[in-house]
Formats: structure tokens, C-alpha cells, sequence
């Protein structure tokens, strides 16, 4: 199973949006809803942002939102803040109990 | 609150073993279904094993099959990953994360513990 494909970096000013993209296949994003989103940040454990493509866990802010079409999946940031500055990775079930992440994109606020 | 505290990382020899323990506090573990993920230097994450509620079933990424066996120990809260035949490859920092019932993701991350495979 290969990972995921994300943009190594993206960035964007406060208060801008930005969005990153997390490309797979048929066989694991494109074949199920069940898209996750994690927030890494230095020294920190990581953070769950979105499951189920769309859905956000309590706490996370509404700034963040899921998509997805075809076999890319794709993480919106709006209104973005210092404080998002991170590393972001996607992560798809692939069936089977076995899942697959993305390679990572390093979000820098300007 | 809930806490996964992760530990035994440490440095060892190409085809050596190694434990990692995971201390689970805060929440009903023996309900709850426990992965863990790794993240080698300068990577993304990586899963690397699953382990049902009841211990009963186990699942695991090709690249660690037949050489790492996760656990649990549910009258101890506590999630074990045996590492046999390490390799290189298979260093790491190692998170333990705790799976929310119903919902496809990693819900509650530790800090990790870093596992280092060199001579």
C-alpha cells in the first residue's frame, strides 16, 4: 500500500484560506468516506481535525473543513491564524483493518 | 483527561528486540480498540498495528508482519508492541493512539517514544 500523496508545503497570511490536497486511488480515498485529517505540531502529539471526510470532533474549530472528489481528498483552513502553522497529514482507511497516510504538508503562516 | 503515555523507546542493535509499553488513563481502555502509528526522521506517519478491545484480534502493516506482535493487558490499561528483527528502517518515534467507537481515525495520540535501530 503506498501512501498518500500530499503537497510537501503550502502557506498563506492570516485571515487568508488555504487548502491542501491529499491524492490516493480507487482502493483506499476514492473507495470510502473515510477520510481523516491530523494536525502535528513540534513536540506536540498529533491532533485529529476531521473524520469521515467532512466531520469535525468537538473542539476543532469550524475554520477547518474535509472534501473530497474522485481520489483526492482535501483539507480547507479559512481565516487562517498563527497558531495553524503545523504539519497536516491525511490518512484514508484502506479496508481490511489496514490504513495508509499521507506524506505530510508543511503549513507556513506568513 | 485522557492520556496515552508511551515508553521503553530506546537504542538498539540491527536485529535486536525491543517492548513498547503504553499507559492508558482517563477512559474505559478495555472498551476500546488501540493502534499504534510510527513516524521515522524526516517521514510521515505511518500505521504499523492494530489491536481489538478484547485483544482478541490483531492486524499489521506488511512492513512490520511476522516480526512485531502488539498486546494489551486491559486489568493494567495498558497496550504493549513486541519489536523483534529490527531493522534500520524501523526507526522511529512510536505513538500509541486510541480509536473512538464508530468513528474511522486515530482520535487521541500520546507523545510518542522514539526508537532508534543503529550499530
Amino acid at each position: 500500500q503506498s501512501a498518500l500523496t500530499q503537497p510537501r508545503s503550502v502557506s498563506g497570511s492570516p485571515g487568508q484560506s488555504v487548502t491542501m490536497s491529499c491524492t490516493g486511488t480507487s482502493s483506499d480515498v476514492g473507495g470510502n468516506n473515510y477520510v481523516s485529517w491530523y494536525q502535528h505540531q513540534p513536540g506536540k502529539a498529533p491532533k485529529f481535525m476531521i473524520y469521515d471526510v467532512t466531520k469535525r470532533p468537538s473542539g476543532v474549530p469550524d475554520r477547518f473543513s474535509g472534501s473530497k472528489s474522485g481520489n483526492t481528498a482535501s483539507l480547507t483552513i479559512s481565516g487562517l491564524q498563527a497558531e495553524d502553522e503545523a504539519d497536516y497529514y491525511c490518512c484514508s482507511y484502506v479496508g481490511s483493518n489496514t490504513w495508509v497516510f499521507g506524506g505530510g504538508t508543511k503549513l507556513t503562516v506568513l | 483527561e485522557v492520556q496515552l503515555l508511551e515508553s521503553g523507546g530506546g537504542l538498539v542493535q540491527p536485529g535486536g528486540s525491543l517492548r513498547l509499553s503504553c499507559a492508558a488513563s482517563g477512559f474505559t481502555f478495555s472498551r476500546c480498540v488501540m493502534r499504534w502509528v510510527r513516524q521515522a526522521p524526516g517521514k510521515g506517519l505511518e500505521w504499523v498495528s492494530t489491536i481489538s478491545d478484547s485483544g482478541d484480534s490483531t492486524y499489521f502493516a506488511e512492513s512490520v508482519k511476522g516480526r512485531f506482535t502488539i498486546s494489551r493487558d486491559n486489568s493494567k490499561n495498558t497496550l504493549y508492541l513486541q519489536m523483534n528483527s529490527l531493522r534500520a528502517e524501523d526507526t522511529a518515534i512510536y505513538y500509541c493512539t486510541k480509536a473512538e467507537p464508530g468513528v474511522y481515525g486515530f482520535h487521541i495520540w500520546g507523545q510518542g517514544t522514539m526508537v532508534t535501530v543503529s550499530s
